[in-house]
């Protein structure tokens, strides 16, 4: 089962900050948290991921809070090309839990 | 694209027929996963591969799925005698596993549809 929470869905104007948040209050310390994202009909694409620290990279940022519990997903400015179903996943990375479980997600919509 | 290439991208078939999808992953990755995903839901994990060993799998892979990965490169996954309810996508995914957090790489996906 999926172990995180997230909102079904958001919407955002285009050239704002998108910030999709994520519970995850059962984490473990050894989980990672991970981002990605599925335009429709494709893969799913990597994002992002972290442990403990922040995170930033050309796509995005990840806010992790330092209890852990929870995080946020920030698009600096959301595109149209971002409408996207963002999926937060907690991920081990021992043998027996290195696969990634998806949940449902959240639909964001980036209206122009 | 992330240099996992999936075959056929879309394929229909007949119920009963058997069909065959082939991924080839990103090259020296070690681990292969396949995943399976119906309209408005997430991608269910179906199986994994650690080179050309396959450690896991779940009950989702019903005795008619095979996969394998036979010299540890590229893999395949049949289904045999195929129904209706396997029209889906098929996703393969693969990572270069160590302890530092890698990233697992999905290519574009195979859709099956049953008709």
């Amino acid at each position: 089962d999926a172990k995180t929470t997230q909102p079904p869905s958001m919407d955002c104007a285009e050239g704002r900050a998108a910030n999709l948040p994520c519970n995850h209050s059962t984490i473990s310390g050894n989980e990672y948290v991970y981002w990605y994202r599925q335009i429709h009909s494709q893969g799913p694409q990597y994002i992002i991921h972290g442990l403990k620290n922040n995170e930033t990279n050309e796509m995005a940022s990840l806010i992790i809070t330092e209890d852990r519990k929870s995080s946020t997903l920030i698009l600096p400015h959301a595109t149209l090309r971002d409408t996207a179903v963002y999926y937060c996943i907690v991920r081990t990375l021992n043998s027996a839990g290195s696969k990634l479980t998806f949940g449902k997600g959240i639909t964001l919509s980036v209206r122009p | 694209d992330t240099g996992v290439s999936q075959n056929p991208r879309h394929k229909i078939t007949k119920r009963g027929q058997n069909v065959t999808f082939r991924c080839d992953p990103i090259s020296e990755h070690n681990r292969l996963y396949w995943y399976r995903q119906t309209l408005g839901q997430g991608p269910e994990f179906l199986t994994y591969f650690q080179n050309e060993a396959q450690l896991e799998k779940s009950r989702l892979l019903s005795d008619r799925f095979s996969a394998e990965r036979p010299k540890g490169s590229f893999s395949t996954l049949e289904i045999q005698r195929t129904e209706q309810g396997d029209s889906a996508m098929y996703l393969c995914a693969s990572s270069l596993e160590d302890r530092g957090g890698n990233t697992i790489y999905f290519g574009e996906g195979s859709w099956l549809t049953v008709v």
